[in-house]
């Protein structure tokens, strides 16, 4: 069982440059999230996406759109890559809550340089 | 506003040693509270999530606790292996909504043989 799956691990970028951040699950979670991780500012929620087709912001969502393809996919794009982008980018999914709030699994995350 | 604050920092213990990592939060309106492993250029791995009806949640050596009143969390780790060595996190929902997990920075753990 995948899990959460992250593509590509690493990537440079200069700036100005655009790219998409791939995030898949293998769980049938309706709920999934991008998620930030910076030195001394702990993990910032991007864009989560509730269910197939919702998408909302969450704490730092400026510079980034996401896309939510289908129930297994969810996609985060840099239009415009700056430094300030500069981060491990990780995607995570969520089971619906049945009675109890289920937890939610985290993939590798993606390392992103932008020059 | 949820905020999530975890002290210390860093702790640097000998094996064998039993220990406690604490978390607080600001909105004792929770609806829970989750403890995560992170090794080093690894993702978050879940290690117990205690509902905002519970006290406490066990698995293996790890026992976490949820007093609401007062604002806290602690995860105690039960004689300690280097395998433990990992930064831990925990977290909680806030801003409006269950979907927002608001975290805490970290502990930094590091058991030595």
């Amino acid at each position: 069982n995948a899990g959460v799956t992250q593509t590509p691990k690493f990537q440079v970028l200069k700036t100005g440059q655009s790219m998409t951040l791939q995030c898949a699950q293998d769980m049938n979670h309706n709920s999934m999230y991008w998620y930030r991780q910076d030195p001394g500012m702990g993990l910032r929620l991007i864009y989560y996406s509730a269910s197939e087709g919702t998408t909302d912001k969450g704490e730092v969502p400026n510079g980034y759109n996401v896309s939510r393809l289908n129930k297994r996919e969810f996609s985060l794009r840099l239009e415009s890559a700056a430094p300030s982008q500069t981060s491990v980018y990780f995607c995570a999914s969520r089971a619906p809550m049945v009675r109890v709030y289920q937890p939610q699994h985290f993939g590798d995350g993606t390392r992103l340089s932008i020059l | 506003k949820q905020e999530v604050t975890q002290i210390p920092a860093a702790l640097s213990v000998p094996e064998g040693e039993n220990l406690v990592l604490n978390c607080s939060f600001t909105d004792s309106a929770i609806y829970n509270l989750q403890w995560f492993r992170q090794d080093p250029g690894k993702g978050l791995t879940s290690l117990l999530l205690i509902q905002s009806s519970q006290r406490e949640q066990t698995s293996g050596r790890l026992n976490a606790s949820l007093d609401k009143s007062s604002g806290r969390s602690t995860l105690y780790i039960a004689a300690s292996q280097p395998g433990d060595s990992a930064t831990y996190l925990c977290a909680s929902p806030g801003g409006g909504g269950s979907e927002k997990l608001v975290f805490g920075k970290g502990t930094k753990l590091t058991v030595n043989p």
